[in-house]
């Protein structure tokens, strides 16, 4: 198995833009998770999915923030507009329906926004 | 507040010594897992250990959980430098409606210098 891949590794954007970030998880799995890395506020957990629906989007920072899961083997994070402060480092992660089996973690996406 | 707390946020060590690190929580779990990140990479997990559990070991790696003072430790014998990265605990809370999700503390940065 390929692992999770996330898409793109690195985006470099301007305030104001759009930007898409993109995540197929590991096959079977069937929780999806989408997290942020700052130096400041560490790793936090922005969304997660169970069998393509999101569960607990308690972690996503404000309306600019969306996230979508159309099937099984892929989704998005959207931000939309995007500000300076949205700069990070975000991860996907996946699992499967044993909750003591681990996440399993994408590279990461390196996002700036200038 | 994190639900997990690691202590201390960074060790230095020489090869061949041994690293503990710790980790603190405020609610009761379902367990408990460590995850190792190298610079720059997505986190990987290394070892889980249940709520009803006191002690595991993998390779080099012990755990221990003692959920009456709400915390674990990691300990890497042994250590070497490529065990250079960041350590991260993370809980899964018993229990109500995160079902799947975990809790990532601020990480420990484990330095080994050869």
């Amino acid at each position: 198995d390929a692992g999770v891949i996330q898409s793109p590794r690195h985006e470099v954007t301007e305030m104001g833009q759009e930007v898409t970030l993109r995540c197929k998880p590991i096959s079977g799995h069937d929780y999806l998770f989408w997290y942020r890395q700052t130096m400041m506020r560490g790793l936090e957990l922005l969304i997660y999915f169970n069998n393509n629906v999101p569960i607990d989007d308690s972690g996503m920072p404000e309306d600019r923030f969306s996230a979508k899961m159309p099937n099984a083997s892929f989704s998005t994070l959207k931000i939309q507009p995007s500000e300076p402060r949205d700069s990070a480092v975000y991860f996907c992660a996946s699992s499967n329906r044993d909750r003591v089996l681990p996440q399993y973690f994408g590279p990461g996406t390196r996002l700036l926004v200038l | 507040s994190q639900q997990g707390e690691e202590d201390p946020q960074a060790l230095s060590i020489q090869e061949g010594e041994n690293a503990t690190m710790n980790c603190s929580y405020k609610t009761s779990i379902n367990n408990l897992q460590w995850y190792r990140q190298n610079s720059g990479r997505g986190l990987v997990h290394l070892i889980l250990i249940r709520s009803n559990e006191r002690e595991k070991h993998s390779g080099r790696l012990r755990v221990t959980l003692d959920t009456s003072k709400k915390s674990s430790s990691l300990l890497i014998t042994a250590s070497r430098a490529a065990d250079t990265a960041s350590y991260f605990c993370a809980t899964a809370i018993a229990g109500g409606t995160s079902y799947g999700k975990l809790t990532f503390g601020q990480g420990t940065i484990l330095t080994v210098h050869p």
